[in-house]
C-alpha cells in the first residue's frame, strides 16, 4: 500500500506571494491533518479535514487555509506569505474514525522557504 | 489549553543501554496515545500508539501509560546507535485533535 505523498517537496517564495501544497493520503483513509514544524515551536497543527470537511483547527491565522477533495486528497494554501512562515509542513492521514482509527501516518514534508 | 509535556534532552544513553523516554499530558479525557520517532530532515515515523493503562511491548520498545498519573513512557532496551532521534509524544483528546509534544532528542553513545 502506497504512503502518504505531498508535493512538491522543496519550495522557494518571497514575501507577499501564496503558495499551495498538495497532499495524497493512504487510500482508504479520510482524514487528513496539516502540521506546520519549525525548530523553536515543533510540531504544530494547522488543521483536519475529514470527508471534505473541516473538522479540527489550530491557532493559526486566515492566511492558513485548506481543503479536502472527495478522493480525500488535500490540498493547503498559505496567501501574503511571511518570512516566519518558513518551515517544514507535513501532512498526516488516519481512518479519522476514533481510537486506534486515529494513527497518523505522516507523509515526507514539503520545505517552504520564504525569502 | 491542552498541553503534552517533554523534556527536550539530549539525552545521551550509552549503546546497550535502556533508554526511558517521558511525557505527561495535561487533560485526563485522553484516550489514544503515540510514539512517534524523527529523524533530522525526516518525517515523523510511528513506533508505538497505546490505548489502555499497562505496558505494552513491541520487539526492544516497550511503551508504558499511567492515566492516573496522565504519564506515558518509551522505553528502548539494548540501545542502538540508530536509535539516535528526536522522539515525539502525541496524545489524542476524545475526538478532538491530536496534540504533539516538543520532542525528546536521544544520542545513543557507540
Amino acid at each position: 500500500k502506497a504512503g502518504v505523498t505531498q508535493t512538491p517537496r522543496y519550495l522557494i517564495k518571497t514575501r507577499g506571494q501564496q503558495v499551495t501544497l498538495s497532499c495524497s493520503p493512504i487510500s482508504g483513509h479520510r482524514s487528513v491533518s496539516w502540521y506546520q514544524q519549525t525548530p523553536g515551536q515543533g510540531l504544530q497543527f494547522l488543521f483536519e479535514y475529514f470527508s471534505e470537511t473541516q473538522r479540527n483547527k489550530g491557532n493559526f491565522p486566515g492566511r492558513f487555509s485548506g481543503r479536502q477533495f472527495s478522493n480525500s486528497r488535500s490540498e493547503m494554501n498559505v496567501s501574503t506569505l511571511e518570512l516566519g512562515d518558513s518551515a517544514l509542513y507535513l501532512c498526516a492521514s488516519s481512518l479519522g474514525s476514533g481510537g486506534s482509527a486515529d494513527t497518523q501516518y505522516f507523509g515526507p514534508g514539503t520545505r517552504l522557504t520564504v525569502l | 489549553q491542552k498541553e503534552v509535556e517533554q523534556n527536550s534532552g539530549p539525552l545521551s544513553v550509552p549503546e546497550g543501554a535502556i533508554a526511558s523516554l517521558n511525557c505527561t499530558y495535561s487533560d485526563r479525557g485522553s484516550q489514544s496515545f503515540f510514539w512517534y520517532r524523527q529523524y533530522s530532515g525526516k518525517s515523523p515515523e510511528l513506533i508505538m500508539s497505546i490505548y489502555s493503562n499497562g505496558d505494552k511491548e513491541d520487539g526492544r520498545f516497550t511503551a508504558q501509560l499511567n492515566k492516573a498519573s496522565q504519564y506515558v513512557s518509551l522505553l528502548i532496551r539494548d540501545s542502538q546507535p540508530s536509535d539516535s532521534a528526536t522522539y515525539l509524544c502525541a496524545v489524542n483528546y476524545r475526538d478532538d485533535k491530536i496534540i504533539f509534544g516538543k520532542g525528546t532528542r536521544l544520542h545513543i553513545l557507540p
